[in-house]
C-alpha cells in the first residue's frame, strides 16, 4: 500500500504570508495528487488534482507542484479565510491515501 | 446538479450495528464508483475503500476488511456502508464521495455504552 508523509502537521502564518505544504509518496504516485481543504464540520472540499490542476472557481493563490514521489501545495497572500486543516490524497492504481494532514493557523 | 445525501446522525452501543445510507443525484449513479472515507474525531481523513456501482463489487482498505460492507440499492441511486459488532473506536464521521469532487455531508456515529 502507498503511505502518504505529510508535512508540517501545523502550521502558523500571518496575513499575507506565503505558506508550502509537502507530501512524500512511499512510491511514484505519477503526479496523482490532490489537495484538499477542510474546515470544522464540514466535508473536505476540492482544491487541486493531477498536482497542479485547480478546481474550477478556486482562487489562484493556491498552487501544487512536484512529479515522482515528491509534492508541495502553496497558499500564497493566505487570507483568514483560508484558516483550516488541509490533506493531501494519492489516487494513482483506483486506491486512495491520505496525508496526515496540516492544520493553518494564524499567527 | 450533482448531490450526496447521507443519514443522519447515529448513535449506538458497542456490539449493535449500523447502516448508513448516501443518496446521489445529478448524474448516472452507475457511472461512477463510491468511495467511504472515515474521520474520527480530531483526526485526519482515513479512506475505507470504494465500490463498483456498475457491478457491486466492494474493495476495502486493508483496516476495513471484516466488519465493514459497501452495499448499493441501484435503483434509488443509493451508496450504504454497514459496520457490525461496534467499537468505541468506530466513533467517527463517515463520507462516501464520488470521485474526488462531490462529498457528501458526513454521518456522525457514536459508539457508547
Amino acid at each position: 500500500d502507498i503511505q502518504m508523509t505529510q508535512s508540517p502537521p501545523s502550521l502558523s502564518a500571518s496575513l499575507g504570508d506565503k505558506v508550502t505544504i509537502t507530501c512524500q509518496a512511499s512510491q511514484n504516485i505519477n503526479k496523482y495528487i490532490a489537495w484538499y481543504q477542510q474546515k470544522p464540520g464540514k466535508a473536505p472540499g476540492l482544491l487541486i488534482h493531477y498536482t497542479s490542476t485547480l478546481v474550477s472557481g478556486i482562487p489562484s493563490r493556491f498552487s501544487g507542484s512536484g512529479s515522482g514521489r515528491d509534492y508541495s501545495f502553496s497558499i500564497s497572500n493566505v487570507e483568514s479565510e483560508d484558516i483550516a486543516s488541509y490533506y493531501c490524497l494519492q489516487y494513482d492504481n483506483s486506491t486512495w491515501t491520505f496525508g496526515g494532514g496540516t492544520k493553518l493557523e494564524l499567527k | 446538479q450533482i448531490q450526496l445525501v447521507q443519514s443522519g446522525p447515529e448513535l449506538k452501543k458497542p456490539g449493535e450495528s449500523v447502516k448508513i445510507s448516501c443518496k446521489a443525484s445529478g448524474y448516472t449513479f452507475t457511472d461512477y464508483a463510491m468511495h467511504w472515507v472515515k474521520q474520527a474525531p480530531g483526526k485526519g481523513l482515513k479512506w475505507m475503500g470504494w465500490i463498483n456501482t456498475y457491478t457491486g463489487k466492494p474493495t476495502y482498505a486493508d483496516d476495513f476488511k471484516g466488519r465493514f460492507v459497501f452495499s448499493l440499492e441501484a435503483s434509488a441511486s443509493t451508496a450504504n456502508l454497514q459496520i457490525s459488532n461496534l467499537k468505541n473506536e468506530d466513533t467517527a464521521t463517515y463520507f462516501c464521495a464520488r470521485g474526488g469532487l462531490w462529498w457528501g455531508q458526513g454521518v456522525m456515529v457514536t459508539v457508547s455504552s
